[in-house]
């Protein structure tokens, strides 16, 4: 089972930051915070991940609390085309003898309205 | 941008027909995926290869389904007796070398069982 609980279902202004929040409250030391995203029936999209400290790349934000047992993806202007499911998942971040398959769980439907 | 390929895109098959999924992963990726996704259900692992073996495979992977790297860009999926419950969107994923690297997926492959 996914280790993480996120919201069902989200709105957002187009234009506006969407903050998605993920909680991860068993989440181990070794344990990265993945986040993708799937539009459609598209296949999962890679948006970003991080393990202690916040990071940024060119698509999102992600702020990971100081006792990491929870995080939030930024998208900092949403557009329409963001509107799709988000997942968040915690995966292990040392090699060996642990399974490198993702665990996806049923994510966040984000609507991004004009 | 390097991307994964799966082929076909709309696979329809005859119950107990024999089919293949096709994948071309990541030029330089050494570990290979494959993920189902049921209509409104959550994505699901299958299995993952590496070095020219299964690494690991979820109960899902059972006899009638195999993996192999017939060249040196392909990675295929079979299954052997086409089920109706097989019906799904098929995904293929790589990733660069570790098991924790990032896996990018590719736009699936929607298997229809009639």
């Amino acid at each position: 089972d996914a280790k993480t609980t996120q919201p069902t279902s989200m709105d957002c202004a187009e234009g506006r930051a969407a903050n998605l929040p993920c909680n991860h409250s068993t989440i181990s030391g070794n344990e990265y915070v993945y986040w993708y995203r799937q539009i459609h029936s598209q296949g999962p999209q890679y948006i970003i991940h991080g393990l202690k400290n916040n990071e940024t790349n060119e698509m999102a934000s992600l702020i990971i609390t100081e006792d990491r047992k929870s995080s939030t993806l930024i998208l900092p202007h949403a557009t329409l085309r963001d509107t799709a499911v988000y997942y968040c998942i915690v995966r292990v971040a040392v090699y060996g003898g642990s399974q490198g398959n993702l665990i996806f769980g049923k994510g966040t439907k984000l609507s991004v309205k004009p | 941008e390097p991307e994964v390929t799966q082929t076909p895109s709309h696979q329809v098959t005859q119950m107990g027909q024999e089919v293949i999924l096709r994948c071309v992963p990541i030029s330089n990726h050494l570990y290979f995926y494959w993920y189902r996704q049921i209509l409104g259900q959550k994505v699901e692992f299958l299995v993952s290869f590496y070095n020219n073996e299964i690494s690991e495979k979820s109960e899902i992977f059972d006899d009638q389904f195999s993996v192999e790297r017939p060249d040196g860009s392909n990675f295929t999926l079979k299954i052997r007796s086409t089920k109706l419950e097989d019906s799904a969107m098929y995904f293929c994923a790589s990733s660069e070398g570790l098991l924790t690297d990032t896996q990018y997926f590719g736009p699936g492959t929607r298997l229809t069982v009639l």
